[in-house]
Parts: structure tokens; C-alpha cells; sequence
């Protein structure tokens, strides 16, 4: 069964640009993340979606990231604009939604470089 | 809140045993997860504690201690390529996991 898939793999971006990342989960999975992952830190949840609804955004700095999910199936996280603190890898994950349904699987993520 | 404290670093010998120490402290959770992240890839899950006790998964194993807020995860006949990020997260409400920030192991000939 093929992963998920996110594109680009590699972004560098002045400050104050924007970007935006692709996801496109696992088939048939449901439930959809959006992690940041700060050099020498673990991931953070930034946004999870169920089908096409937002689950839970608490940590997503909404003044300046968006995301969304609308047919359900691939997703997109934009940053606009970008901020040097920004710079970091930002992986999607998906997993089932069926009780029990724990595991996550990971795509490669995005490296981004804000200079 | 979570908090979630491992060690930074730790270096092993390939063919040795390496246990990996996860402490918390939280106001509740279903379960603790362990990730292995090698450098420049996506987390890859290995475990899921709910009970106390331990699990055995081929050379991992993972143990979990709700009374003492602490979990560890066993390395069993270390090889090179299990140098790599070992990462504890909780999951408080849901499945979804919240982070530590990861235990850097390298194993050495």
C-alpha cells in the first residue's frame, strides 16, 4: 500500500513569503495531522482533520497559517507570511478512524528554510 | 499539562542491550506511544502502552508504569541501523500523541 505523500520534499523562502505544502494521505484514511517539527524537538500537532472537518486547531498560530482538507482526501498548509521561526520540517500523518485505530503513519515531510 | 522527560543522548555498543527511560508527569492519558525517527525521515511507530506491564515486539520491547509516571523502551542485539531518534509521546485524551523531545541513540561497532 503506498504512504503518504507530501510535496515539496525541500523549500527555502525569504521571510514574509508565502508557502504552501500538499499532503495526500493514506487511502482510505480518515483522520488527517499536520505536525511541526523543530530541529532537535519532537513533532507538534498544529491541525487535525476528520474527513473534511477541522478536529482540533488549538496550536495552529492562525494569524499566519491556514489549512484545509476540502474533499476529504489531500490537504494543504500554507504560511503566509512566513516568519524566520518558522524554519523547520512539517510532516502530515494519517491514520484510521475505527476504534482502536492508534497508529499514525507519517509521510516524508517538508523541510522549510526561512531566511 | 504533559511533560515529558528523556535523556538527550546515548551511545551503545552493536550487539549490547539499551534501555531508553521515559518519565512524565500528567493529569491523565490512555496511553504512551514510542516513535523511532532516523535523521531526516518521518517517525515510525514501534509501540502503544495502555496497561501497565511489558510488551515484547521482536528486539524492542516497552514498559509502562502508571504509578511511577515512567515508561522505558529495551534494545535488544543492537545493530547500526537502530542508531536513530527514539521518541516518547502520550496520548492524553485521544490517540493523538504529544511529543517528548526524543532520545538521540548511536550505536557504535
Amino acid at each position: 500500500e503506498a504512504g503518504v505523500a507530501q510535496s515539496p520534499r525541500y523549500k527555502i523562502i525569504e521571510k514574509r513569503q508565502s508557502v504552501a505544502f500538499w499532503c495526500n494521505p493514506i487511502s482510505g484514511h480518515a483522520t488527517l495531522y499536520w505536525y511541526q517539527q523543530i530541529l532537535g524537538q519532537g513533532p507538534k500537532l498544529l491541525i487535525q482533520f476528520q474527513n473534511n472537518g477541522v478536529v482540533d486547531d488549538s496550536q495552529l498560530p492562525k494569524d499566519r497559517f491556514s489549512a484545509e482538507r476540502l474533499k476529504g482526501v489531500d490537504s494543504t498548509l500554507k504560511i503566509q507570511p512566513a516568519k524566520l521561526e518558522d524554519s523547520a520540517v512539517y510532516l502530515c500523518a494519517s491514520s484510521l478512524d475505527s476504534p482502536g485505530a492508534y497508529e499514525q503513519y507519517f509521510g516524508p515531510g517538508t523541510r522549510l528554510t526561512v531566511t | 499539562g504533559q511533560n515529558i522527560d528523556q535523556p538527550t543522548e546515548m551511545t551503545a555498543t552493536e550487539g549490547a542491550i539499551v534501555q531508553i527511560n521515559c518519565t512524565y508527569q500528567t493529569s491523565g492519558f490512555n496511553g504512551l506511544f514510542w516513535y523511532q525517527q532516523h535523521a531526516g525521515e518521518a517517525p515510525t511507530f514501534l509501540s502503544y502502552n495502555v496497561l501497565d506491564g511489558l510488551e515484547e515486539k521482536g528486539r524492542f520491547s516497552s514498559f509502562l508504569s502508571r504509578s511511577k509516571g515512567y515508561s522505558y523502551l529495551l534494545l535488544k542485539e543492537l545493530q547500526m541501523k537502530d542508531s536513530a531518534s527514539y521518541l516518547c509521546a502520550l496520548a492524553p485524551g485521544s490517540y493523538i500523541p504529544t511529543f517528548g523531545r526524543g532520545t538521540s541513540l548511536i550505536v557504535h561497532p
